[in-house]
């Protein structure tokens, strides 16, 4: 079983959309948790951090479900430059991050 | 503020020879990280620096990578020899210390043909 696993997509949304990515992870003394987005071609950048009491950012919501080993990421009305790679990232204290191999959503007009 | 920095960018080798890249960190971050980016997958850490000190190597394929980061700055990842599965972006970040927000440089995307 993978450390992290992601729905790779892609997803394919129109503008204004919700839509939904779902990580698992299997170290259950995992600590932090994470999404970063990629876009093509660019290096990882932190969308937002997961917390246990789930956590909202404008139209992005996270949620983290612990008994389950559960990570989740809503985004609602979808832009089109919301399209990218969106990479679900767990650590354990003290140690480097371990990261997904990343759900494509592209948005479309 | 200046942003994590790699050079060169891009790489084309053959295989067998021998390839080095190059990362200098923000400036006051302690922590730095390589990471290995193959197409269709997340990065993969290779080896994570604390100022000059390794703390986590145990994914660097030793027989071929080395590191280092002789005066807790800069840092060096050297691939020798070189094999086609290497073809990959190399990423390099940085943190204040372990477990703070990571910032990535832009990469170095390797093709060995």
């Amino acid at each position: 079983r993978k450390e992290v696993e992601q729905d790779p997509g892609p997803f394919n949304v129109p503008e204004g959309a919700t839509v939904a990515f779902n990580c698992t992870y299997s170290n259950s003394a995992s600590q932090s948790f994470f999404w970063y987005r990629q876009d093509c071609r660019k290096e990882p950048k932190l969308l937002m951090s997961v917390y246990s009491s789930g956590n909202e950012d404008g139209r992005f919501t996270a949620q983290l479900n612990r008994a389950s080993q559960y990570i989740s990421l809503l985004i609602r009305d979808s832009k089109l430059s919301d399209s990218a790679t969106y990479l679900c990232v767990v650590n354990q204290a003290g140690t480097a991050l371990i990261f997904g191999k990343g759900t494509t959503l592209s948005v479309s007009s | 503020e200046a942003g994590v920095a790699q050079s060169p960018r891009y790489k084309i080798i053959e295989k067998r020879q021998s390839v080095a890249f190059w990362c200098n960190p923000i400036s006051g971050h302690a922590t730095l990280y390589w990471y290995q980016q193959i197409l269709g997958q997340g990065p993969k850490l290779l080896i994570q620096f604390q100022n000059n000190g390794v703390v986590d190597d145990s994914q660097l394929p030793k027989d071929r990578f080395s590191a280092e980061r002789l005066k807790g700055v800069d840092s060096t990842l050297k691939i020798q020899p070189a094999k086609l599965e290497d073809s990959a972006v190399y990423l390099c970040a940085s943190s204040l210390g372990v477990g703070d927000e990571q910032y990535f440089g832009p990469g170095t995307r390797l093709t060995v043909t």
